[in-house]
Parts: C-alpha cells; sequence; structure tokens
C-alpha cells in the first residue's frame, strides 16, 4: 500500500509568486494534517482536515495560506504571495477514524520550499 | 498550552558509542509520547512510542520510557550505527488519535565511523 506522497518535492520562488503544494493522503484516510518546519526549528501544526472539513486550522499563520481538500481526497496548501519566512519543510500526514490512542498519523516525505 | 522541549544539537558520537537525547513536555491532559526519525533525504518516520505512564516503547535498539513524574520521555541507544545518523524529534499528542502532534525543535544525530 501506497503511504503519504507529496508534490512536489522542492520548490524554489521568488518572493511574491504563488506555489502550490499537493499531499496525497493514504487511500481511505478521513484525516490528513499539515504541518510545517521553518528554519530548523520545531514541526509546527498547520490544519486538519476531516475529509473535505476544516477540523482545526487554528495553525495557519496568515490569509495567505489556503488550504483545500475537494472530495476528501487529495488536499492542497497554497501559498499567495510568498514571503521569504515561508521557506521550510512542509509535511503532510493521514491517519483513519479510528480515534484512539495508538492511532498513528503517517506522514509523507515532505515539500522544501524556498522562497528567495 | 502543549510543549516539548529536547536537547539542542548536533550531537556527534563515534560508532558504538551510548546516545542519550534528552526529552520532556509540558501537556494539557493525559499525551501519548513519541520519537520521530528523519534520515536525510526522506520523510518523518515513527521510530516508537508511548501511550501511558511507565510503557517503554521500543524499536531497532533504541528506547524511551515514559515517566510522569518527571514529564520526560529519553530516547536511549546502546550503541549507535553510522546509519542511525539523522534528526530525531520528540512529540506528544493529547485525546484521541486526531489530534494534532506537537513536535519539539529536532536533535541531529552524526554518528562517525
Amino acid at each position: 500500500e501506497a503511504g503519504v506522497t507529496q508534490f512536489p518535492s522542492h520548490s524554489v520562488i521568488e518572493k511574491g509568486q504563488t506555489v502550490t503544494l499537493r499531499c496525497d493522503p493514504i487511500s481511505g484516510h478521513d484525516n490528513l494534517y499539515w504541518y510545517r518546519r521553518v528554519m530548523g526549528k520545531e514541526i509546527k501544526f498547520l490544519l486538519h482536515f476531516v475529509k473535505e472539513s476544516k477540523q482545526d486550522e487554528s495553525g495557519m499563520p496568515n490569509n495567505r495560506f489556503l488550504a483545500e481538500r475537494t472530495g476528501g481526497t487529495y488536499s492542497t496548501l497554497k501559498v499567495q504571495p510568498a514571503e521569504l519566512e515561508d521557506s521550510g519543510v512542509y509535511f503532510c500526514a493521514s491517519s483513519d477514524t479510528s480515534g484512539g490512542r495508538n492511532n498513528e498519523q503517517f506522514f509523507g516525505p515532505g515539500t522544501r520550499l524556498t522562497v528567495l | 498550552g502543549n510543549s516539548v522541549t529536547q536537547m539542542e544539537g548536533p550531537v556527534t558520537l563515534s560508532e558504538e558509542a551510548f546516545l542519550t537525547i534528552n526529552c520532556t513536555y509540558t501537556a494539557t491532559g493525559y499525551p501519548s509520547l513519541f520519537w520521530y526519525v528523519q534520515y536525510p533525504g526522506e520523510g518523518l518516520q515513527l521510530l516508537l512510542k508511548a501511550t501511558k505512564a511507565d510503557d517503554k516503547g521500543s524499536n531497532k535498539g533504541f528506547e524511551a520510557t515514559y515517566r510522569k513524574e518527571t514529564t520526560s520521555f529519553h530516547l536511549e541507544k546502546g550503541s549507535v550505527q553510522v546509519s542511525d545518523s539523522a534528526v530525531y524529534f520528540c512529540a506528544l499528542r493529547v485525546a484521541g488519535g486526531y489530534q494534532k502532534v506537537t513536535f519539539g525543535t529536532g536533535t541531529k544525530l552524526q554518528v562517525i565511523p
């Protein structure tokens, strides 16, 4: 079974441009999460989808970030316009709906975003 | 709120040395605790976990014990290998499995032959 996949693996853009990151969760996983690690700091939560609905978007830094999950399958995270401080590694994770303490979030390889 | 504090890196060890990476946490509620690892060029992988006090998580020779009294979850390995070179993240999750994970800053480990 395929794991969580993310595209692209790397993206280099200039300040002010737009970038869209994509995440394909494990098939059948209703929960999808976005996280990011900026400048070697801790990995921080951005938001959580349950199917196509945003369950928790408390970690979204500002309105330049827009996440969508139309149809409850893959998700996109758009940054528009990108700023220098948006550089970092963006991780996606997914989990099933069991909700128990042993339930695991499976992480993708991440997208490394560099804003010049 | 929830937070995780882990020792600063980078940590450089010789092969077969003993490894300890300290991790302490604060949490509202009863957390599950995790260690994730990111090998060069790869994504985050769950290394081990513990879901209740005094549980010991173990995998690939690594161990960590959930210490509620000291709010700690230190990672240990008796004899590191070059292939263990990676970034290690301590993390917690409160309540159900659908909740967000709170991570520490990561500790980079380099093992030299």
